[in-house]
């Protein structure tokens, strides 16, 4: 079963500092996606990518925020200056199409997550 | 600004019976809906769907109900095993126009107690 995979796990930074996550999606697909979860809250998206640039952002991915496919396989979220509201579990996410089709052909495969905290 | 609704964050349930998680939503453009279950340490897997032509979609032993009318859909369990205890989020989605990403409740942990 391919899977889509995060580093680290975790990560514990100092307020101010940058920060990269990284993620390997699944290899045919061509949409990813970041996704946070702040604990106790609900996943929220932050930003969709197709053919090397941004698609969709929500008011969350500010700024501070940036993601890069730097080669063939990797995909990042940086951010530059973390502030402690950041601290959350990072969730990288692909997919073979674009969105949600009628048929429900498209669904979305998540990481296993990277937990960012901020202190 | 909580457009899709997961009003019960826990729910336990014997084994062998039936779990029911509940989901409301708000945003009467979104048309496709998703269940998907979360175990600790992973991310989140896809469970199952439902297009908002349908009022049911079934898959072994999970069924989702959808209805539109009250903006609510349901995911039903059954018979439940110790195994799906876990997170389950329920998602919705518009499938045409420009907002195409997933649109999470904040998850019930359900427990399936053997």
């Amino acid at each position: 079963e391919p899977e889509v995979t995060q580093t680290p796990s975790h990560q514990v930074t100092q307020m101010g500092q940058e920060v990269i996550l990284r993620c390997v999606p699944i290899s045919n697909h061509l949409y990813f996606y970041w996704y946070r979860q702040i604990l106790g809250q609900k996943v929220e998206f932050l930003v969709s990518f197709y053919n090397n640039e941004i698609s969709e952002k929500s008011e969350i991915f500010d700024d501070q925020f940036s993601v890069e496919r730097p080669d063939g396989s990797n995909f990042t979220l940086k951010i530059r200056s973390t502030k402690l509201e950041d601290s959350a579990m990072y969730f990288c996410a692909s997919s073979k199409i674009w969105g949600i089709t009628p048929s429900g052909a498209n669904v979305l495969t998540f990481g296993a997550g990277s937990r960012l905290t901020v202190l | 600004d909580q457009q899709v609704k997961q009003n019960s964050p826990s729910l336990s349930v014997q084994e062998g019976r039936i779990s029911i998680l509940n989901c409301d939503y708000t945003n009467s453009m979104f048309d496709y809906f998703l269940w998907y279950k979360k175990y600790p340490a992973e991310g989140p897997t896809f469970l199952i769907s439902i297009s908002s032509i349908k009022d049911k979609n079934e898959d072994g032993r999970f069924t989702v109900f959808l209805n539109k009318s009250a903006k609510h859909l349901s995911l039903h369990i059954v018979p439940s095993q110790p195994g799906d205890s876990a997170v389950y989020f329920c998602a919705a989605a518009i499938s045409s126009g420009s907002a195409r990403q997933l649109t999470f409740g904040s998850g019930t942990q359900l427990t399936v107690l053997p």
